[in-house]
């Protein structure tokens, strides 16, 4: 089955400092991802929306410079949070969709990064 | 390794019917489960389950957790056409991330 990975898993760092998580479509081309936050009610936030090639899409009220994205391939997205501070310490989630490719436009999750800015 | 399997994948009703969706899932130390409904951007939660046998109701939507047998199902009576979406299950595990299902996706005819 289609297999959406995050590195790192979890992190730790320091107020003001940059932070990247890797978004990788294992076994697909991931025409598309997604990129969400989770809030400690467990409501899922898209943050913003990439294609491969092309500038990330941002949801209303996600600071673009401050959140990074970059999706240079077809299996890899990358999300770098700038100058972190503790009030982005959260659980971050992509997901990946072929758009089509695997027969239906399913989004696929990755497993998470949970990010801790002290 | 972990894994979450759900079923049917796709599910067409017609208003009216009750449905009932499957999650069955391997994980080490588990701590919750939960269910999304997913529209068109994110997922919406509905649920987060960590005790057996304890339904959690919501309007027409209901859930039970059986950890012994290790699944889940979400109930949905008297749907909708509002209801079309992909429901979500995930699994999440003690000092671990979380293992999402594929998704069934329900389709409520008028």
């Amino acid at each position: 089955g289609a297999v959406v990975s995050q590195h790192p898993s979890r992190v730790i760092c320091k107020s003001g400092t940059s932070v990247k998580i890797e978004c990788r479509s294992l076994d697909f081309q991931a025409t598309t991802m997604f990129w969400y936050r989770q809030f400690p009610k467990k409501s899922l936030m898209l943050m913003a929306t990439s294609n491969e090639g092309s500038k990330a899409t941002y949801e209303q009220g996600v600071e673009k410079d401050k959140f990074l994205i970059n999706h240079a391939s077809l299996t890899l997205s990358t999300l770098t949070v700038t100058s972190a501070h503790p009030e982005d310490s959260s659980f971050y989630i992509c997901s990946a969709s072929d758009s089509g490719g695997l027969g239906t436009d399913t989004q696929y999750f990755g497993p998470g990064t949970r990010l801790t800015v002290l | 390794e972990d894994k979450v399997v759900q079923s049917p994948l796709s599910l067409v009703v017609h208003e009216g019917d009750t449905v009932t969706l499957n999650c069955s899932y391997e994980v080490t130390n588990f701590r919750s489960l939960l269910w999304y409904k997913q529209e068109k951007k994110a997922p919406t939660f509905l649920f987060m389950l960590t005790s057996s046998g304890i339904e959690k109701k919501s309007g027409r939507l209901s859930s039970i957790l059986d950890k012994k047998e290790l699944f889940s199902i979400l109930n949905i009576t008297a749907t909708q056409t509002g209801d079309s979406a992909v429901y979500l299950c995930a699994v999440a595990g003690y000092g671990q991330n979380f293992v999402f299902g594929p998704g069934t996706r329900l389709s409520v005819l008028p």
